[in-house]
């Protein structure tokens, strides 16, 4: 059981460059998610999906798409990336329908826009 | 909208002491979660214990310990024994009931030491 995976781990980017960051589970999870973490501020949610084909909007999705076309694979892609996107980016996963909400988190993803 | 406060960016302790973290929240709704995850300096984001609002007794797992009250809208987490590996940046994090969007304080840096 690997959990939730993320590749790459560490990424530079020169501003206006695209990229997809890659985030798997092997857990079964339906609900699915991206946060990024700044200095000094807590984790806070770009998108996350609920299942297969549905996906939604959390605090701060500008700047970055999702899709969900298997319950596994969940990608974030920065269409057009811009130095304020530089930060360290999680992904998590977790059961619909558990009481506990307890989300599983990956390694994350370090991303460097110059 | 709900928002998660942690006044303390760092606190230190003595190896084998106990140590408080604060965490103070804000919400209207009566049914919703609460919890600490650790970030040691790998990075990996570690679920430590969580709470169920309806809930009275607080929870614990082996050192560690929460102090939830509800009215006041705090949840406090105690280390107790305090060891070298709980060293790490501390997180309160808030989830409502019917939703799995997590609500993050900016963390608490906890040093321990020998």
């Amino acid at each position: 059981n690997a959990g939730v995976t993320q590749t790459p781990k560490f990424q530079v980017l020169k501003t206006g460059q695209s990229m997809t960051l890659q985030c798997a589970q092997d857990m079964n999870h339906e609900y699915m998610s991206w946060y990024r973490q700044d200095p000094g501020m807590g984790l806070r949610l770009i998108h996350y999906s609920v299942g297969a084909g549905i996906t939604d909007q959390g605090e701060v999705p500008n700047g970055y798409n999702v899709s969900r076309s298997t319950t596994e694979d969940f990608p974030l892609r920065l269409l057009s990336a811009a130095p304020s996107q530089t930060s360290v980016y999680f992904c998590a996963s977790s059961y619909l329908g558990l009481t506990s909400n307890e989300q599983f988190f990956g390694p994350g993803t370090r991303l460097t826009v110059l | 909208a709900q928002t998660v406060t942690q006044s303390q960016p760092e606190m230190s302790v003595q190896e084998a002491e106990t140590v408080t973290l604060s965490c103070t929240y804000d919400t209207s709704e009566s049914d919703y979660y609460l919890f600490w995850y650790k970030q040691p300096p790998s990075r990996q984001m570690i679920l430590v214990i969580r709470q169920e609002a309806y809930k009275q007794q607080n929870a614990t797992e082996n050192r560690f310990s929460v102090n939830f009250q509800k009215a006041a809208k705090s949840f406090s987490l105690k280390i107790s024994d305090s060891q070298l590996g709980d060293a790490a940046m501390y997180f309160c994090a808030y989830s409502r009931d019917s939703n799995y969007q997590l609500i993050w304080g900016a963390g608490t840096k906890l040093i321990i030491k020998p």
